[in-house]
This record gives structure tokens, sequence and C-alpha cells, in this order.
């Protein structure tokens, strides 16, 4: 079965630009969150999505926004790039919501590098 | 304030040696704790995930333990390999919003 896989793996854009990452999660999984991982603050939450509806959001401005597909494929857009942007964007999927009692496994993909100038 | 310390932050061990991770939590009401390794560049995997009346479980050399009570785990690390120089970070869900709160990891480096 073909893991999470994330495109583009490299990205380089300049501040107030805008930016499209893409993930597609393992085949069933109608689970995919999204994380920030930085040096400094380590992994942090963005938001997930499950059935093309946003169940939960981390605390990140408005410039971050996502969207699910019927597919399950997910897509999350930052707007006006600062240079704090610059970060590791993991996409994780897994076959229901992460957060429930049972505890579902999340499966990560390798991710998005992005650079803002 | 961090819902979920871990410590060390970083340590060296030499092939060979076991170690143990910690992970103290504040997140309440507790859901269901995680581990993962993350290697250099890659995504992070998970090795174990553990509910609230599960106390320790294992993966291979990796095994992890919950003490619900005192808001406790540790990963324990048996007979270390290079291959286990990683980043675990440790990971705690809640029931009632469903959100992960994550620690900030501890880096190991493994020597021959």
């Amino acid at each position: 079965k073909a893991g999470v896989t994330q495109t583009p793996r490299y990205l380089i854009k300049t501040r107030g630009q805008q930016v499209t990452l893409s993930c597609s999660p393992i085949s069933g999984h109608r689970s995919v969150s999204w994380y920030q991982q930085t040096p400094g603050q380590g992994l942090q939450f963005l938001f997930e999505y499950f059935s093309e509806t946003q169940r939960n959001k981390g605390n990140f401005p408005g410039r971050f926004s996502g969207r699910q597909f019927s597919n399950s494929r997910s897509e999350m857009n930052v707007s006006t790039l600062e240079l704090g942007d610059s970060a590791l964007y993991l996409c994780a999927s897994s076959l229901l919501p992460t957060g429930d009692n049972v505890g579902y496994e999340q499966y990560f993909g390798p991710g998005t590098r992005l650079t803002v100038t | 304030k961090n819902q979920v310390e871990q410590s060390p932050q970083s340590l060296i061990i030499l092939e060979g040696k076991n170690c143990t991770l910690q992970c103290n939590y504040t997140v309440s009401p507790f859901s269901n704790l995680r581990w993962y390794k993350q290697d250099t560049g890659r995504g992070p995997v998970s090795l174990t995930i553990m509910t609230f009346s599960e106390n320790t479980k294992s993966n291979g050399r990796y095994t992890a333990t919950l003490d619900a009570d005192t808001k406790q785990s540790s990963l324990h690390i048996t007979a270390s390999q290079l291959s286990d120089s990683a980043s675990y970070i440790c990971v705690v869900g809640r029931s009632n919003d469903y959100k992960l709160s994550f620690g900030a990891g501890t880096t190991v480096t493994v020597r021959a």
C-alpha cells in the first residue's frame, strides 16, 4: 500500500507570496491532518479534515487555510507569506480522526520544506 | 505552557546500551498517548499508541509505559543501535475536543 505523499517536497517563496501544498493520504484513509514543524517550536497542529469537513483547528492565523476533496486528498494554502512561515509542513493520514478514544494510527508523509526569503 | 514536557532534551548513548526517555503531561481529559520516532529530514513514524487502560506496550526493542494517575510515560530503548539515532516525540490526545498536544522531543544520538 502506498504511503502518504506530499508535493512538492521543497519550495522557495518570497515574502508576500502565497503557496499551496498538496497531500495524498493512504488509500482508504479519510482523515488528514496538517502540522508545521520548526526547530524552535517543534511540531504544531494546523488543522484536521475528515470527510471534507474541517474537524479541528490549531492556533494559527487565518492566512493558513486548508481543504479536503471527496477523494480525501487535501491541500493547505498559506497566503501573504512571512519569513516565520519557513518550516517543514507535514501531512498525516489516518483511517478515522486521530483524537477519538480508540486512538487510530496516524501515518505521516515526508513533508514539504518551505523556505520564505 | 506546553502540556507535554519531555526529558531529557537530548542524550548520547553508546551502541548496545539501554536508555529511557520521559514524558510528563497535563492534558485532560486524557484519550491516548503516542510515541513517534522521527529521523532527520523525514516524517514521524508511530512507535506505540496507548489508551487509558494500557500501562505498557512494546514494539520490538521499544517499550512504552504509561501511568495515567501520575500522568507520566516513558519510552525505553533496549540494546540501542545506530539506527535508533533520531528524535522521539511524545504526543497526548484529549478526549473532549480530539486535539493532540506534542512534546518538543528528545534527540537521541547513538555512537559506535
